[in-house]
């Protein structure tokens, strides 16, 4: 699976747009970008996921550059809530196999009053 | 409610004894997994299984164990031969097949081992 780069930090006021970057500059054509978030002391929650086409839904939006070799996990109106790690993970989705996830350190994103 | 379940939430041992984590899911997923998280640190799986009585070892097995008897269940064993058992172990189940794996991740155990 390819590898990912991440900002090791961020800071966003709560009720903004936060903007979080990832690069995957070797990610090979059949390969997913996935963007998952871990609250403190719990289990990891997936957020949303994309091939090449921009995704959305009720959590985030998903924006891939049209080169696939970063995209940016945006969430619209940021809540104190939202204070977590995000992790960006490039995988290859194969049906019929258990899905491995390799996860880097991610990005702390920390929302403020 | 369908979900993952891990107990207990928090366990210490002392050093040499083994140790087993509970994983309970009832998503009916076929695929589970272990992965260990240390301070700061990203997840890394230690073992996964894709279907009952089948297993493979991830990243960073040695020094566990894992059995997988009933889809529903996915306990791992931390033996005394893992030198450094201190950490926090995540399990987490997904559907095997599918557009896309997302997998479903349990609160979580963390081990102090002293």
């Amino acid at each position: 699976d390819a590898k990912t780069t991440q900002p090791p930090s961020m800071d966003c006021a709560e009720g903004r747009a936060a903007n979080l970057p990832c690069n995957h500059s070797t990610i090979s054509g059949n390969e997913y970008v996935y963007w998952y978030r871990q609250i403190h002391s719990q289990g990891p929650q997936y957020i949303i996921h994309g091939l090449k086409n921009n995704e959305t839904n009720e959590m985030a939006s998903l924006i891939i550059t049209e080169d696939r070799k970063s995209s940016t996990l945006i969430l619209p109106h940021a809540t104190l809530r939202d204070t977590a790690v995000y992790y960006c993970i490039v995988r290859v989705i194969a049906t019929g196999t258990a899905s491995k996830l390799t996860f880097g350190t991610g990005t702390r994103l920390q929302v403020t009053l | 409610d369908g979900g993952i379940t891990q107990s207990p939430k928090y366990l210490f041992r002392k050093e040499g004894q083994n140790v087993t984590l509970s994983c309970e899911q009832n998503l009916n997923h076929d695929a589970m997994y272990w992965y260990r998280q240390d301070p700061g640190q990203g997840l890394r799986l230690i073992y996964y299984s894709q279907i009952v009585n089948d297993f493979q070892k991830g990243d960073i097995a040695e020094g566990y164990s894992v059995s997988r008897e009933k889809k529903e269940s996915f306990p791992l064993t931390v033996t005394s031969a893992q030198k450094n058992p201190t950490a926090f172990y995540l399990c987490a189940s997904s559907i095997r097949q599918g557009s896309y794996n997302e997998q479903f991740f349990g609160p979580g155990t963390r081990l102090t081992v002293l």
